[in-house]
């Protein structure tokens, strides 16, 4: 079985650009979550989705921070424009309505803005 | 207001010998709890969880936990640590249902040789 997706594994970018990141779960996990991980933190949920729809996106500075979920399968995070206190890593994960609670991380997208 | 405190920041074994980590958590019910480990370059991977029942839970590559209310501690061991668990790892608590997890700031785990 594959894992869950996520491009690009690194991204440098000066503050004040864009940036977008791309996450492809396991198939067939209905939800899916966007992950903000400072270094010396633990990650902190941004977003939670449900097929298509937003469950949770109280933790999400969405002056800046926008995602989407098109069709309930690939999802994409975005940022704009980046600060320097967005440098961080970016985790996806994704969890099946059978297995009670247990989320499934992709490797993360690591962030510098300089 | 819930919080997860991992009171140790770097942890250095040798190899073979045994290993615990803590974990402390501030919740008003009884919790759902986690550890999961990091290891460089990869995502979080699930050790082990604690709903409910036996206080004592297996995970995955050894490790185990054990849950203490009177505590408000999940403390992570393993009898005897491999080169291959240098990791980072992550306790995490939160509600049935919501997937609203906390984690702690994780313990860095480094092994000797």
């Amino acid at each position: 079985e594959a894992g869950v997706a996520q491009s690009p594994r690194y991204k440098i970018i000066e503050k004040r650009q864009s940036v977008a990141f791309w996450c492809n779960p396991i198939s067939g996990h209905a939800t899916l979550y966007w992950y903000q991980q400072i270094l010396g933190q633990g990650p902190k949920l941004l977003i939670q989705f449900q097929n298509n729809g937003v469950v949770d996106d109280s933790q999400l500075p969405k002056d800046r921070f926008s995602a989407e979920r098109l069709k309930g399968v690939d999802s994409t995070l975005k940022i704009q424009p980046a600060k320097l206190e967005d440098s961080a890593v970016y985790l996806c994960a994704s969890s099946s309505p059978f297995v009670e609670d247990e989320q499934f991380f992709g490797p993360g997208t690591r962030l510098t803005v300089l | 207001a819930q919080s997860v405190t991992q009171p140790d920041i770097h942890i250095t074994v040798s190899e073979g010998a045994s290993l615990e980590l803590r974990c402390n958590y501030s919740y008003g019910a009884t919790p759902y709890l986690f550890w999961y480990v990091q290891s460089p370059g990869q995502g979080l991977q699930l050790l082990l969880k604690y709903f409910s029942g036996d206080t004592l839970v297996q995970g995955i590559k050894g490790f185990e936990a054990e849950f203490k209310r009177s505590q408000s501690s999940f403390n992570l061991r393993k009898p005897s640590v491999h080169w291959s668990d240098a990791a980072e790892y992550f306790c995490a608590v939160g509600p049935s249902g919501t997937y609203k997890y906390i984690f702690g700031t994780g313990t860095r785990l480094k092994v000797l040789a």
